[in-house]
């Protein structure tokens, strides 16, 4: 089964419009970490926001926040006011504690094409 | 910028090539990974260090073996690679342990295997 869920393959958003990507994730682990990053077509990943999974408040940067609905195991990206530059592949990840006491990666869901139109 | 650093940034190669990615990070992060990505698709966990010491390995081929010097440094050397090798690799580094810690990536090496 699959542990992060994007179901949005692409999307086009309005210049300004408020936009929201969808993830849903899997774990049984009471401790985790939700993380959301940004891939521009030059290749880099670039780390936005993050959610614990203990956190009583949705997680706030700048224009993102992050719409976290423990319950549904849902950790949606609102992207406020988007411009052309959020136009990139958006990567909804988690990270599990970690096991015998290494570090663990991330595991990424498939991902969200977005592209603002002027 | 990024903080994590990987040359080359374009590397094509043979078959028959031995050729090496590297990545440093100045953070003092403990441990770091290499992840494979394929165009249009997430990004594939290859091998975490942990304290210099190798401590996952997802089954990757052994034509790629990672090494960690020290812990500023990762390198990933490449043997006999095959032509659907050719993706994107990234380099990351994290504080030791805890979900609570992100990864930094590198701007990654766009490798073309010929």
């Amino acid at each position: 089964a699959q542990k992060i869920t994007q179901t949005q393959p692409g999307m086009f958003v309005q210049e300004k419009e408020a936009v929201t990507l969808d993830c849903t994730y899997d774990t049984s682990d009471p401790s985790y970490g939700l993380f959301w990053y940004k891939q521009p077509s030059s290749g880099e990943m670039i780390f936005l926001i993050y959610q614990g999974s203990y956190d009583q408040q949705n997680a706030t940067e700048g224009r993102y926040s992050l719409n976290f609905q423990k319950a549904r195991k849902s950790a949606n990206l609102v992207i406020s006011a988007s411009q052309l530059g959020d136009s990139a592949m958006y990567f909804c990840a988690m990270r599990e504690r970690e096991s015998g006491g290494g570090a663990d990666g991330l595991t990424f869901g498939k991902g969200t094409h977005l592209i603002i139109q002027p | 910028d990024t903080e994590v650093t990987q040359t080359p940034k374009h590397l094509v190669m043979g078959m028959t090539n031995k050729k090496s990615l590297k990545c440093e990070q100045h953070m003092g992060h403990r441990a770091m990974y290499w992840y494979k990505q394929k165009a249009k698709k997430p990004p594939e966990l290859m091998f975490v260090y942990s304290y210099e010491k190798l401590s996952i390995n997802e089954s990757v081929p052994s034509r790629f073996s990672p090494e960690c010097p020290n812990s500023s440094l990762l390198n990933l050397h490449l043997h006999a690679l095959q032509p659907e090798d050719s993706a994107l690799y990234l380099c990351a580094s994290s504080i030791q342990g805890g979900s609570n810690s992100p990864l930094h990536f590198g701007n990654g090496t766009r490798l073309t295997v010929t």
